[in-house]
C-alpha cells in the first residue's frame, strides 16, 4: 500500500540555520506529493506540492524536489525563522483524492 | 470566504455519551473528509464523501458515523464515545479530481480542528 515516512522530531534549530526534513514514500503509480504545515492551535495548511518527477515545489522560502529515483521529497529552507516553528507533514495522493500522511515532524526554532 | 469551519472547537464527553461534530465549507467543494490526529500517528482518514448524499469508510471508521445531507455540510457522529476516541478531529474539503487548474490531484483545505476528550 501507499505510505509516507518522515524523520522523527523534534528538530531544534537556531534562527537562520539550514533546515532539512526528510520524507520518503512508497506508492504504486505516480503519486502527487505535498508538504503541509500546522502552526500551534491551527489546522493544516498546504505549504507546497509537486505532481511529477523532478518537479520542485516552493513557497515562503521552503523547497522540496520530487525525486522518483530515491522516492523522496525532502523539505529544505536555507534560513529558518522563529515563526517557522510548527509541525510539518509530508503527504502523498495516488489515484483517488485520499491523502496519506506521514507522522509529522515538529520544528522548534529558537532566537 | 470562511473556508472550512468546524463546530465545536473543544468538547469533553463522558464514556457512553454521544455527540455530533459539524463541518461546513463555503467553497462549493464536492469532496469532504474527516480525519483524526493522534500523537505519533499523523492524520488518519475516518470517513469521506464524494458528493451530497454519499459517504464511504476511510482507514479508521469504527465507532463513527457520518452524513452529508447538504453539499456544504459533513457531520461526524459518535454514538457512544470511548476514551480511545480522545483526539483532535479535522475536517477537509476539495474539488473533484480532474477539476481546477491542475487536474489529477487537488489540494485539500482543512478546518481548524475540534479537540475532543472522552473521560
Amino acid at each position: 500500500g501507499n505510505s509516507v515516512t518522515q524523520m522523527e522530531g523534534p528538530v531544534t534549530l537556531s534562527e537562520e540555520a539550514f533546515l532539512t526534513i526528510n520524507c520518503t514514500y512508497t506508492a504504486t503509480g505516480y503519486p502527487s506529493l505535498f508538504w503541509y504545515v500546522q502552526y500551534p492551535g491551527e489546522g493544516l495548511q498546504l505549504l507546497l506540492k509537486a505532481t511529477k518527477a523532478d518537479d520542485k515545489g516552493s513557497n515562503k522560502g521552503f523547497e522540496a524536489t520530487y525525486r522518483k529515483e530515491t522516492t523522496s521529497f525532502h523539505l529544505e529552507k536555507g534560513s529558518v525563522q522563529v515563526s517557522d516553528s510548527a509541525v510539518y507533514f509530508c503527504a502523498l495522493s495516488a489515484g483517488f483524492q485520499k491523502l496519506v500522511f506521514g507522522t509529522g515532524t515538529r520544528l522548534l526554532v529558537s532566537p | 470566504n470562511a473556508g472550512v469551519t468546524q463546530t465545536p472547537k473543544f468538547r469533553v464527553l463522558k464514556t457512553g455519551q454521544s455527540m455530533t461534530l459539524l463541518c461546513a465549507q463555503d467553497m462549493n467543494h464536492e469532496y469532504m473528509y474527516w480525519y483524526r490526529q493522534d500523537p505519533g500517528m499523523g492524520l488518519r482518514l475516518i470517513h469521506y464523501s464524494v458528493g451530497e448524499g454519499t459517504t464511504a469508510k476511510g482507514e479508521v471508521p469504527d465507532g463513527y458515523n457520518v452524513s452529508r445531507l447538504k453539499k456544504q455540510n459533513f457531520l461526524l457522529g459518535l454514538e457512544s464515545a470511548a476514551p480511545s476516541q480522545t483526539s483532535v478531529y479535522f475536517c477537509a474539503s476539495s474539488v473533484r479530481p480532474g477539476q481546477g487548474a491542475l487536474s489529477g490531484y487537488n489540494e485539500q483545505f482543512f478546518g481548524p480542528g475540534t479537540r475532543l476528550t472522552v473521560l
